[in-house]
């Protein structure tokens, strides 16, 4: 089963608008990771917040973290025709030898110019 | 570093027929993943080894899929006999075994049998 469950499953925005996907999981963590995946390639890490932060700044990425609520939200602000792709969150439970990720079902943004 | 380098970037096979999946990851990582991605189940992880050890494969398929690590440069992700239900990207990562640590993804072998 998946740790992390992205929502919405999909979004569509005109470019300049802001995008906030959120991901929830079930168990403690570690940390949690964001991806995103352009169509037809692999994974790209985008940014990584611990379980220690409630916030993390990247650019026009911002993610918070809530551990009370198991919950993760990734907002991309100022949204450009180019974030079109799909965007994953992971987390890592720390269990297991090897930084093993459990990675949720996505969450497709598409940004229309 | 060029990457983590997958190979053949597409395969398409017919049913029955054995196939090799091949991966190389990022000189100095040593853990590695292969992942199956498809439209219906998402990312799903199959196997992942840690210092060429493999650590949890309780996610491969079934019998038909086998994966090695001869050493720290190279995977492979065999299956056989394939199935048309095997039709997927297959992606390699890797990463190092330490907390905080981001995985590396390949581009993926796009699989199709028919």
């Amino acid at each position: 089963s998946q740790q992390g469950e992205e929502d919405p499953q999909a979004l569509s925005i005109q470019e300049g608008e802001n995008a906030t996907m959120n991901c929830s999981y079930k168990t403690s963590i570690n940390n949690l990771q964001w991806y995103r995946q352009n169509s037809g390639r692999g994974l790209v890490h985008l940014i990584l917040i611990r379980s220690n932060e409630r916030e993390k700044h990247s650019g026009r990425l911002r993610v918070t973290l809530d551990t009370s609520k198991k919950s993760s939200s990734l907002l991309i602000t100022a949204s450009r025709a180019a974030d079109t792709a799909s965007y994953f969150c992971a987390t890592d439970a720390g269990d297991n030898a090897g930084n093993m990720l459990t990675f949720g079902g996505g969450t497709r943004l598409m940004v229309k110019p | 570093d060029a990457g983590v380098i997958q190979s053949p970037r597409h395969e398409v096979t017919e049913m029955g027929q054995e196939v090799t999946l091949r991966c190389k990851p990022i000189s100095g990582h040593n853990s590695l993943f292969w992942y199956r991605q498809t439209m219906m189940r998402g990312l799903e992880l199959l196997i992942y080894f840690n210092n060429n050890v493999p650590i949890d494969d309780s996610g491969m398929p079934e019998d038909r899929f086998s994966a090695k690590m001869p050493n720290a440069s190279f995977s492979t992700l065999k299956i056989q006999p394939s199935e048309p239900r095997d039709s997927a990207v297959y992606f390699c990562a890797s990463s190092f075994d330490r907390l905080g640590y981001e995985q590396y993804f390949g581009p993926g072998t796009r699989l199709t049998v028919t």
